[in-house]
């Protein structure tokens, strides 16, 4: 299995752009998480799906920032219009129910905006 | 709701030093405990984890957590550390009912070679 997949891997962009970060959980996980992590604030919780659909989306920050899953292998999160402070590591993991909630992180894609 | 808290933010050892972490977690119902490891700049990756059975558990590399009930917690140990576990260590809980994980604020654990 390849894990979780996370693309870009890197993405630097101005401030005012839209930024799209996209995750490919491992075949067969049914939960998906998206996580941020900055130095600041640690490892927070955005958002996270199950069988495709949002169940609980109370630590995304604002309304600039939005996730779908559009089905069972691809989810993607988008920030528009993107500011400096959204700089970050974002993860995605992925997880099925009778592994007794163990999660398995993807690589993460470190977003930069100047 | 709950909580993960983890004693230490920092921890500085020497090498061959023994390491434990502290992990305490507010939640009164049964739960599966886990601890993460993050190696600078990498992904989270499991260390070890605990579901049932004997409340002594070991991991990969040498650690090793125990769970005590009564204390709400789950402690996680190495009887002697290397400079390759340089790395953030965070525990997590995850009640049987749901599928999301509570993290720690994490620890960052140097070791001086």
């Amino acid at each position: 299995d390849a894990g979780v997949i996370q693309s870009p891997r890197h993405e630097v962009t101005e401030m005012g752009q839209e930024v799209t970060l996209r995750c490919k959980p491992i075949s067969g996980h049914d939960y998906l998480f998206w996580y941020r992590q900055t130095m600041m604030r640690g490892l927070e919780l955005l958002i996270y799906f199950n069988n495709n659909v949002p169940i609980d989306d109370s630590g995304m920050p604002e309304d600039r920032f939005s996730a779908k899953m559009p089905n069972a292998s691809f989810s993607t999160l988008k920030i528009q219009p993107s500011e400096p402070r959204d700089s970050a590591v974002y993860f995605c993991a992925s997880s099925s129910p009778d592994r007794g909630g163990e999660q398995y992180f993807g690589p993460g894609t470190r977003l930069t905006v100047t | 709701a709950q909580s993960v808290s983890q004693h230490n933010h920092h921890v500085i050892l020497s090498e061959a030093a023994s390491l434990e972490l502290g992990c305490n977690y507010s939640y009164g119902g049964t739960v599966n405990l886990f601890w993460y490891v993050q190696y600078p700049g990498q992904h989270l990756q499991l260390l070890l984890k605990y579901f049932s059975g004997d409340p002594l558990v070991k991991g990969i590399k040498g650690f090793e957590a125990e769970f005590i009930k009564s204390k709400f917690s789950f402690n996680l140990r190495k009887p002697s550390v290397q400079w390759s576990d340089t790395a953030e260590y965070f525990c997590a809980v995850n009640a049987i009912s749901g599928n999301k994980l509570v993290f720690g604020a994490g620890t960052i654990l140097r070791v001086k070679s």
